[in-house]
């Protein structure tokens, strides 16, 4: 049990284009999911926290405008990468919580040329 | 903020040794959860501790939840070639508004050499 698709598994887009990343928890509901971003060698960063039917809050730095997020219902959560540049490339990584634990999606490649 | 020094930063290791790694912190958490991350995967989650002193085992795995609830420790035993990976710990704390969040240490970068 507890286990989070996320998809496309990898995306290339041309830079200013928006690219939308889904999450969803394929055996539980949650009303809570999370967006992280993870650069090359490095640990997990939060950058937002998605409660179902309210807005996200988003972690200090991320621009909210640029990383549009929705949880529309329990168990799908979206991340829509607005105006894409080569900076925003990256491994993106979304979790749901399940209890008291958070199950992670297997991350998104995020290719901007 | 909340920070957590994962310590150490790699290991290599002989097939069949046994390993230990650990997290510490100058903040208290509630839980720390255990989790392992293959290249280009999402991290899975090994072991979840939920009370200060807990030991918790999940088959050649063995993590405690620390008597202070600043720290925790995560064993592997006989290891196996597909040990390999990073491991990562997280502390989770109230973040308020009913929510809660996950800090992440540096991470573990396992190695067994065969």
């Amino acid at each position: 049990g507890a286990v989070v698709s996320q998809h496309p598994s990898r995306v290339i887009c041309k830079s200013g284009t928006s690219v939308k990343i889904e999450c969803r928890s394929l055996d539980f509901q949650a009303t809570t999911m999370f967006w992280y971003r993870q650069f090359p060698k490095q640990s997990l960063m939060l950058m937002a926290t998605s409660n179902e039917g309210s807005k996200a809050t988003y972690e200090q730095g991320v621009e909210k405008d640029k990383f549009l997020i929705n949880h529309a219902s329990l168990t799908l959560s979206t991340l829509t990468v607005t105006s894409a540049h080569p900076e925003d490339s990256s491994f993106y990584i979304c979790s749901a919580k399940a209890h008291y634990e958070q199950y992670f999606g297997p991350g998104t490649r995020l290719t901007v040329t | 903020g909340q920070q957590l020094n994962q310590s150490p930063q790699s290991m290599f290791i002989q097939e069949g040794e046994d390993v230990s790694m650990n997290c510490t912190s100058s903040s208290i958490f509630n839980t720390w959860l255990w989790y392992k991350q293959d290249p280009g995967e999402g991290p899975v989650l090994l072991i979840a501790l939920y009370k200060a002193g807990e030991l918790t085992s999940n088959g050649r795995l063995t993590a405690q939840f620390g008597i202070t609830r600043k720290d925790s420790f995560l064993n592997i035993s006989a290891s196996i070639p597909s040990d390999v990976g990073i491991y990562f710990c997280a502390g989770q704390h109230y973040s308020g508004a009913g929510s809660y969040q996950l800090t992440f240490g540096k991470g573990t970068k396992l190695s067994v050499i065969p």
